[in-house]
């Protein structure tokens, strides 16, 4: 079957660094995609690896390594604001997204 | 650019009516939209997949005579729940797509129905 597995809560403090891990096994693979959604609220977009490698946008990169079925989410410079629930999600081989769980993250002043 | 809006932004009905909620995209032609349902504290939960002029696809387990999926355009898509009841009560989002790209996903802000 497909399975996206991230951590279900993490917790962190303002100003520090966090790193929220997804990895994956799926039917092909067209893409990776992470989401923030904060309560309430529908998803927002926030990167798209397709490549292996680091790919940065602001205080925010998401990783791909795609022999290792593995991802993650980088987030510098923690604000009370980035407290949210990111979603990992994966694009298979009919390119239907297969959705994670998603990760609470909890920021502490 | 990207814009999808849904509405209403929340609904309040009676056990046995129907509820439409429409999802447009607004500055892009949406070649595939989608309809998901949250229930609290859980992940998006994919309904159906629509393509414009063409019947939706059903995820395992929607009742497709249920939750009936127009998608009349390439701008608008909408999800009617019929004869709900208080089980049908969630956050309905929805999602477009345009050709080409990473085909990323652009969410409607959602739709939050409560049957009484």
């Amino acid at each position: 079957g497909q399975n996206i597995d991230q951590p279900t809560e993490m917790t962190a403090t303002e100003g520090a660094i966090v790193q929220i891990n997804c990895t994956y096994q799926t039917s092909g693979f067209n893409g990776l995609f992470w989401y923030q959604q904060h309560a309430g609220e529908a998803p927002t977009f926030l990167s798209y690896n397709v490549l292996d490698g680091l790919e940065e946008k602001g205080r925010f990169s998401s990783f791909l390594s795609r022999s290792k079925g593995y991802s993650y989410l980088l987030l510098k410079e923690l604000q009370m604001k980035d407290s949210a629930s990111y979603l990992c999600a994966v694009k298979d081989s009919n390119y239907q997204l297969i959705w994670g769980a998603g990760t609470k993250l909890i920021i502490k002043p | 650019g990207a814009v999808v809006s849904q509405h209403p932004s929340w609904v309040i009905c009676k056990s046995g009516t129907s509820v439409k909620i429409e999802c447009r995209s607004l500055d892009f032609q949406a070649t595939t939209m989608f309809w998901y349902r949250q229930f609290p504290k859980q992940s998006l939960m994919l309904m159906a997949t629509s393509n414009e002029g063409s019947k939706a696809t059903y995820e395992q387990g929607v009742e497709k005579d249920k939750f009936l999926i127009n998608h009349a355009s390439l701008t608008l898509s909408t999800l009617t729940v019929t004869s709900a009841h208080p089980e049908d009560s969630s956050f309905y989002i929805c999602s477009a797509s345009r050709a080409g790209g990473s085909n990323e996903q652009f969410f409607g802000p959602g739709t939050r129905l409560t049957v009484l």
